[in-house]
């Protein structure tokens, strides 16, 4: 069965660097996902699509701070000079023909 | 820039239906698959449905299905999300979201609409 897999909750400093973590369920590590982030009282926004190689593709309009990576299973969203504006709720999201799933979420904290 | 602008939530009572709409604009809705996803109040993210472009083919979750009914209209560029039978966890904001691969299996963008809240309760 087709799972992602994030951490609850996260946080780091403003000006700091925080690496988000998704996991894909067994025997689905070839999997691409997508990035997904939801500021306070606001729709989902598109980040980008981190694929099983490590390549990445952006949203328009997303800022170079915002990066994917890929190790295994796992997909990682890592956001670089933090800003406030960045304390929003990111969710992984992937598909299986055109059947989505997301991934819990996870709370991001800007101190 | 690509615009998603859904309508039709409110209050509804348990057993009661509603008829979600979307409407698209500033890209070519025919070509592109497009879904509706929903957050209950202070939860994650919920797929509900997909609709592919031509709107002949049609996937729901396991909770929605026999009583939730998605379509599209691809002369008005409009999204439908009819829903029946409905249940207090059915209570959300509903969003409609564009696929980002078009018929050509070109990746392009998700795009999201604003939301539209649902209300299920007596």
């Amino acid at each position: 069965q087709l799972v992602l897999t994030q951490s609850p909750s996260a946080s780091a400093s403003l000006g700091a660097s925080v690496k988000l973590t998704c996991t894909l369920s067994s025997g689905h590590s070839s999997y691409a996902i997508a990035w997904h982030q939801q500021q306070p009282e606001k729709g989902p926004r598109y980040l980008m699509k981190v694929n099983s190689d490590g390549s990445h593709s952006k949203g328009d309009g997303i800022p170079d701070r915002f990066s994917g990576s890929s190790s295994g299973a796992e997909r990682y969203l890592t956001i670089s000079s933090l800003q406030s504006e960045d304390e929003a709720d990111y969710y992984c999201q992937t598909w299986d023909t055109a059947i989505w799933m997301f991934g819990g979420g996870t709370k991001l904290t800007v101190l | 820039e690509v615009q998603l602008l859904e309508s039709g939530g409110g209050l509804v009572q348990p057993g009661g239906s509603l008829r979600l709409s979307c409407a698209a604009s500033k890209f070519t809705f025919s070509t592109y698959a497009m879904s509706w996803v929903r957050q209950a109040p202070g939860e994650g993210l919920e797929w509900v449905s997909t609709i592919n472009g031509r709107g002949d083919s049609t996937y729901y979750a396991d909770s929605v299905k026999g009583r939730f009914t998605i379509s599209r209209d691809n002369s008005k560029n409009t999204l439908y999300l009819q829903m029946n039978s409905l249940r207090a966890e059915d209570t959300a904001i509903y969003y409609c979201a564009k696929d980002p691969l078009n018929s050509d299996y070109v990746w392009g963008s998700y795009s999201w609409g604003q939301g539209t809240l649902v209300t299920v309760s007596s």
